[in-house]
């Protein structure tokens, strides 16, 4: 089982909502990511977790809240999104090692962001 | 500094070979990769090279690095029109911290008949 999995695939909020996008991999994995993808652009990254505790924060605001319940899952909490926020986001996993090895990062489907 | 370049538009014909190039700034990335995204769809990892590498091959798609020079390039041998997609280059630059996955801006391969 290669795969990681997002839900929802779609989703239109508004800006006073709060809604989670969720993500899981059953591959042992203990790297999870958060990237953010526009229209025509590269994926971004937001939010590295490593064993299960956040490494990387690329200055992402405060109004997206990541969480990493427990190995396999990952789950990206928003609050108070603004329109500029609708993108593509994406979450992956990848072995951890300690000398820059492989980390090949196996990618979900996404979820498409509609913030109105 | 971090930076992954790649020309944006490549256009063929179905049963030629295409050729996609990158180049990279970060001498210290141990492993490149190659992604495909078709439209509306998450990343699929194609292949990678490991930087003591020059070649590598798997099946139609030949990845060539020249770590002098900081270029990798893949190449597509009999693209079909299933190929038409976006690709993306990536290296994880050990500067950057080994998670941390820098992406080119993308390839988009348009295969016509």
């Amino acid at each position: 089982d290669t795969e990681v999995t997002q839900t929802p695939k779609h989703l239109v909020m508004g800006m006073t909502n709060k809604k989670s996008l969720k993500c899981e991999q059953h591959m042992g994995h203990r790297a999870m990511y958060w990237y953010k993808q526009k229209a025509k652009k590269p994926p971004e990254l937001m939010f590295v977790y490593s064993y299960e505790k956040l490494s990387i924060n690329e200055s992402v605001p405060s109004r997206f809240s990541p969480e990493c319940p427990n190995s396999s899952l990952l789950n990206l909490h928003l609050h108070a999104l603004q329109p500029e926020d609708s993108a593509l986001y994406l979450c992956a996993s990848s072995v951890l090692t300690g000398t820059g090895g492989n980390t090949e990062a196996f990618f979900g489907q996404g979820t498409r962001l509609t913030v109105v | 500094g971090e930076d992954v370049e790649q020309s944006l538009f490549l256009s063929v014909r179905e049963g030629d070979s295409s050729v996609i190039n990158c180049t990279y700034t970060d001498s210290s990335s141990t492993y490149l990769y190659w992604y495909k995204q078709e439209p509306g769809a998450g990343l699929q990892l194609l292949t990678y090279i490991f930087s003591n590498m020059d070649m590598k091959q798997d099946q139609r798609l030949t990845v060539l690095l020249n770590k002098k020079d900081k270029h990798l390039s893949l190449r597509i041998a009999d693209t079909q029109t299933g190929d038409s997609a976006i690709y993306f280059c990536a290296e994880i630059p050990l500067s950057g911290g080994y998670n941390k996955l820098i992406f080119g801006a993308g390839t988009r391969l348009a295969v016509h008949p």
